[in-house]
């Protein structure tokens, strides 16, 4: 069954403190994995979409990579606004089934 | 304000009742996906659309569920006789067609008493 865990559940860093998250899956022919940014009462906000390993995606302060078991976002000197929900997701062959995780609550202190 | 919409944003029923929720994608987006998302969980998948057709539902969605995209554009979500149990964030999200990532809207909270 596919499957999504991310961790830590939660993150608390200091302004500046730069940090990973990681988001570790296994699915039936990996078609896409996924990261959006979700803030208190919105819908998911989509950052990138990686397709196979050593790929990278970067985005200001965020940078995302891909290994064949897992994904990580790096946040590089974070600020207070980058405080938020961050969701992975994956996307198998032969489904339009996305399948997410329960996300990392990251708390950016200034 | 080009986005994904859904209306409404909030709905208090009680037990047994009816609600429908509607979502419009984004214009020239012909995939569209229903979410639910309780309080410290991701999205969970319900159903997908691609212009009018239902495609895939999720097999943990019960028979009180239903949605349609009759003319595919806006989409509907229908819960019948709501339970405790159904209160939550329901999210629809759109996407280009051969276009994989996902654009949402902003939810609407059901709270079921």
């Amino acid at each position: 069954e596919d499957q999504v865990t991310q961790s830590p559940e939660a993150l608390r860093l200091q302004e500046g403190e730069s940090s990973s998250l990681n988001c570790s899956y296994t699915v039936s022919g990996l078609r896409g994995l996924f990261w959006y940014r979700q803030d208190p009462g919105k819908g998911p906000e989509f950052l990138f979409t990686l397709y196979s390993a050593g790929e990278e995606k970067e985005k200001e302060r965020l940078k995302a990579t891909l290994t064949k078991k897992e994904s990580f976002l790096h946040i590089t000197a974070p600020k207070p606004e980058d405080s938020a929900t961050y969701l992975c997701a994956v996307l198998g062959s032969g489904t339009y089934k996305y399948i997410f995780g329960t996300g990392t609550r990251l708390k950016v202190l200034a | 304000d080009t986005g994904v919409s859904q209306d409404p944003r909030h709905k208090i029923t009680k037990r047994g009742q009816n609600v429908t929720f509607r979502c419009d994608p984004i214009s020239e987006h012909n995939r569209l996906y229903w979410y639910r998302q309780t309080l410290g969980q991701g999205p969970e998948f319900l159903t997908y659309f691609q212009n009018e057709a239902q495609l895939e539902k999720s097999r943990l969605l019960s028979d009180r569920f239903s949605a349609e995209r009759p003319k595919g554009s806006f989409s509907t979500l229908e819960i019948q006789r709501t339970e405790q149990g159904d209160s939550a964030m329901y999210l629809c999200a759109s996407s280009l067609y051969l276009r994989d990532e996902q654009f949402f809207g902003p939810g609407t909270r059901l709270t079921v008493l």
